[in-house]
């Protein structure tokens, strides 16, 4: 079955460490995103990336890194910079043109 | 800039009862889409319906339907028949087709929490 895979579905982080969220899909989309989303609120878009080589800021890409080598792949890194970075992060895949389709997300709280 | 409002943060429906959800949206631009999305307690987000600026009819999905009223730039989500398996976060979404090199990012709303009830 086509969709997206994000990995791992929970993540503990201790201040000061870099985390990398893993992200993959298998529904030959050029684009991908990331969200984050803080409890009660809407997402926010953190980066984005229409072809691979390439990927441009969102709206609060301040303390996060992304990379796109592959098609299939677009994994996001947390970095230490990142003053609050416990939230949900969501990974979207699309045409440029339909609708985005979503992974399961991942946790991330720090400890 | 634009901007996504949902101005309801909780609704209440009865169960088999019909429910609208608000959106309205600020853009500048004439070429864009609607989307709503809802996401239930596990986190995912499943696409529902979505609206262009250039349809003249209003979206229809199973129970789902989108009431645009393009001069009010509104795009409300109608529910019909509701079930228990509704209540989830609704979040109202929109792309602006204008904007070049934008890769087909998504700006989202705060989200509607839906409960259903029995």
């Amino acid at each position: 079955d086509g969709g997206i895979t994000q990995s791992p579905k929970y993540l503990f982080r201790k201040e000061g460490q870099n985390v990398t969220l893993s992200c993959e899909q298998n529904l030959n989309h050029d684009a991908m995103y990331w969200y984050r989303q803080d409890p009660g609120q809407g997402l926010r878009l953190i980066y984005y990336s229409q072809i691979v080589n390439d990927f441009q800021k969102g709206d609060i890409a301040e303390g996060y890194s992304v990379s796109r080598e592959k098609k299939e792949s677009f994994p996001l890194t947390v970095t230490s910079a990142q003053k609050n970075p416990t939230a949900f992060y969501l990974c979207a895949s699309s045409t440029g043109t339909g609708e985005l389709f979503f992974g399961e997300g991942s946790r991330l709280t720090v400890l | 800039a634009q901007k996504i409002t949902q101005t309801q943060p909780g609704m209440f429906v009865q169960e088999k009862e019909a429910v609208t959800l608000d959106c309205t949206y600020d853009t500048s631009d004439q070429s864009y889409g609607l989307f709503w999305y809802k996401q239930p307690s596990s986190g995912e987000m499943i696409f529902l319906i979505y609206q262009g600026s250039y349809d003249e009819q209003n979206a229809t999905e199973g129970r789902y339907s989108l009431n645009f009223q393009k001069a009010r730039k509104s795009a409300n989500l109608v529910i019909s028949a509701s079930q228990l398996g509704d209540s989830a976060m609704y979040f109202c979404a929109m792309r602006d087709f204008s904007l070049a090199y934008q890769g087909g990012k998504l700006i989202f709303g705060q989200g509607t929490e839906l409960s259903v009830k029995p």
